[in-house]
C-alpha cells in the first residue's frame, strides 16, 4: 500500500509571507493527490487536488506542484492570512489500480500565521 | 454548507452499549467511506463502499459493523467498544469508481466510558 510522508510537522510564517508544505509518496502508480485543510474541531476540507497527468495546479493563493519522477508533491500558499492557520494534510490513494479507493494521509502540518 | 451529513454530532456510550452512527449524502455519489481520526492524528481509513457493496475493510475489529442500506445512506453500528475507540468518526463520499475528490462530513465525536 501507499506510504505518505509530510514535512514539516509545524510551520510558522509571518502574515503576508508564503508557506510551503512538502509530501513524498511511495507508490509510483499513484495518480491522485489531494490536500485537505482542517481547522480545530472541524471536518477536513478539500482545498486543492492534482492528478498525475499535470505538473502544477493553481487556485487563487493556493497552488500544488507534482514531481512524478521524484514522487513528491507540494502545497504552496502565497500572501498568507490569519484564516490560513490550520492543520494541512496531504493524501494519496491507499491502493493503485482504480476502483473506489480510500486515502492514506500524511501526518499533517500545523500552519501558524503570525500577525 | 456540509453536503455530507452525519448524526449524531456527539455520542457518549458505555462499553456494553449498542449504538449507530449515520451518514447521508444527496449528491448522487456512489462511493462512501468511514474514517477514524484520533486527536492530533490524520484520518485513518476503516471501510469503503462502492455501489452499496463493501469493497474495502481495513482489518477493522468486528465490534464495528458497517451497513449501506442505499446509495445515499451509510451506517456504522457499534457494539462492545473499548475506551481506545474514542475518536472522531468521519464519513466521506466521492462520485464513483476511481480516485475522485472525497468530501467529508463534520463527523461524530465518540466517547467510550
Amino acid at each position: 500500500g501507499e506510504n505518505v510522508e509530510q514535512h514539516p510537522s509545524t510551520l510558522s510564517v509571518q502574515e503576508g509571507d508564503s508557506a510551503v508544505i512538502k509530501c513524498t509518496y511511495s507508490d509510483s502508480a499513484s495518480n491522485y493527490f489531494p490536500w485537505y485543510k482542517q481547522e480545530l474541531g472541524k471536518r477536513p476540507q478539500l482545498i486543492i487536488d492534482i492528478r498525475s497527468n499535470v505538473g502544477e495546479k493553481k487556485d487563487q493563493r493556493i497552488a500544488v506542484t507534482l514531481n512524478k519522477t521524484a514522487k513528491h508533491f507540494s502545497l504552496h500558499i502565497t500572501e498568507t492570512q490569519p484564516e490560513d492557520s490550520a492543520v494541512y494534510f496531504c493524501a494519496a490513494p491507499k491502493r493503485s489500480g482504480g476502483g473506489a479507493d480510500g486515502l492514506t494521509f500524511g501526518k499533517g502540518t500545523h500552519l501558524i500565521i503570525q500577525p | 454548507d456540509t453536503e455530507v451529513t452525519q448524526t449524531p454530532k456527539h455520542l457518549v456510550m458505555g462499553m456494553t452499549n449498542k449504538k449507530s452512527l449515520k451518514c447521508e449524502q444527496h449528491m448522487g455519489h456512489r462511493a462512501m467511506y468511514w474514517y477514524k481520526q484520533k486527536a492530533k492524528k490524520p484520518p485513518e481509513l476503516m471501510f469503503v463502499y462502492s455501489y452499496e457493496k463493501l469493497s474495502i475493510n481495513e482489518s477493522v475489529p468486528s465490534r464495528f459493523s458497517p451497513e449501506c442500506p442505499n446509495s445515499s445512506l451509510l451506517n456504522l453500528h457499534l457494539h462492545a467498544l473499548q475506551p481506545e475507540d474514542s475518536a472522531l468518526y468521519l464519513c466521506a463520499s466521492s462520485p464513483r469508481f476511481g480516485t475522485q475528490p472525497q468530501h467529508f462530513g463534520d463527523g461524530t465525536r465518540l466517547s467510550i466510558l
